[in-house]
């Protein structure tokens, strides 16, 4: 139990251009979802926090307007990377949480997104 | 700010032998704790998580605790080739129980 998908598994695009990647829950029911980004060597750093139906609530230094978040159902959210730049290329990586338990996370398999 | 900090390795054992790994965390406000193991270019897989004071087993695997010292570690037992990866130490606090990550320690299981 406790899968959790994620959409495309890669991407590359070209400057500029929008991408968006999904998340979903595939056998659970997600109250809360967690977008990450890891660069190379480095450590998973929180973009946001999103719960179906509200906004998403954004990490200091994360830019709202460019790291679009959606959390439309419990079992789906997207993050649609807005004007990508070559600085934007990174490992985007999702997590859901049923708000059961002791909040233990579950990630999905990343999406490597490469900016040209 | 919350921090989570890790022995930064890299840690190499020999096969069957018991790996080490050591967080420390700032915030005593810290309610969950989580041991979690990266493949390179994979993402995180949630190996133990732990929330009271003392030691949780599981296999090979045993998470221990001490709050008042700010301190969890997670010692492998029998350690084998396939255990070779990056840890993450992650501490979950606030409402929406955010994680923080540690760095991270590299462990590499010499056969």
């Amino acid at each position: 139990g406790a899968v959790v998908s994620q959409h495309p598994s890669w991407v590359i695009c070209k400057s500029g251009t929008s991408v968006k990647i999904e998340c979903r829950s595939l056998d659970f029911q997600a109250t809360t979802m967690f977008w990450y980004r890891q660069f190379p060597k480095q450590s998973l750093m929180l973009m946001a926090t999103s719960n179906e139906g509200s906004k998403a609530t954004y990490e200091q230094g994360v830019e709202k307007d460019k790291f679009l978040i959606n959390h439309a159902s419990l079992t789906l959210s997207t993050l649609t990377v807005t004007s990508a730049h070559p600085e934007d290329s990174s490992f985007y990586i999702c997590s859901a949480t049923t708000g059961e338990s002791y909040y233990e996370q579950y990630f999905g398999p990343g999406t490597r997104l490469t900016v040209t | 700010q919350k921090e989570v900090e890790q022995n930064s390795g890299p840690l190499s054992v020999p096969e069957g032998a018991i790996a080490s790994l050591n967080c420390t965390y700032s915030d005593r406000g810290s309610q969950s704790f989580f041991w979690y193991r990266q493949y390179s270019g994979k993402s995180p897989e949630l190996i133990m998580f732990i929330y009271s004071n003392g030691d949780k087993e599981d296999g090979r695997f045993t998470a221990q605790l001490n709050k008042a010292s700010q301190y969890v570690s997670l010692l492998i037992r029998d350690s084998q080739p396939s255990d070779s990866a990056t840890y993450l130490c992650a501490v979950s606090s606030g409402s929406a129980r955010q994680l923080t990550f540690g760095s991270g320690t590299q462990l590499t299981v010499l056969p």
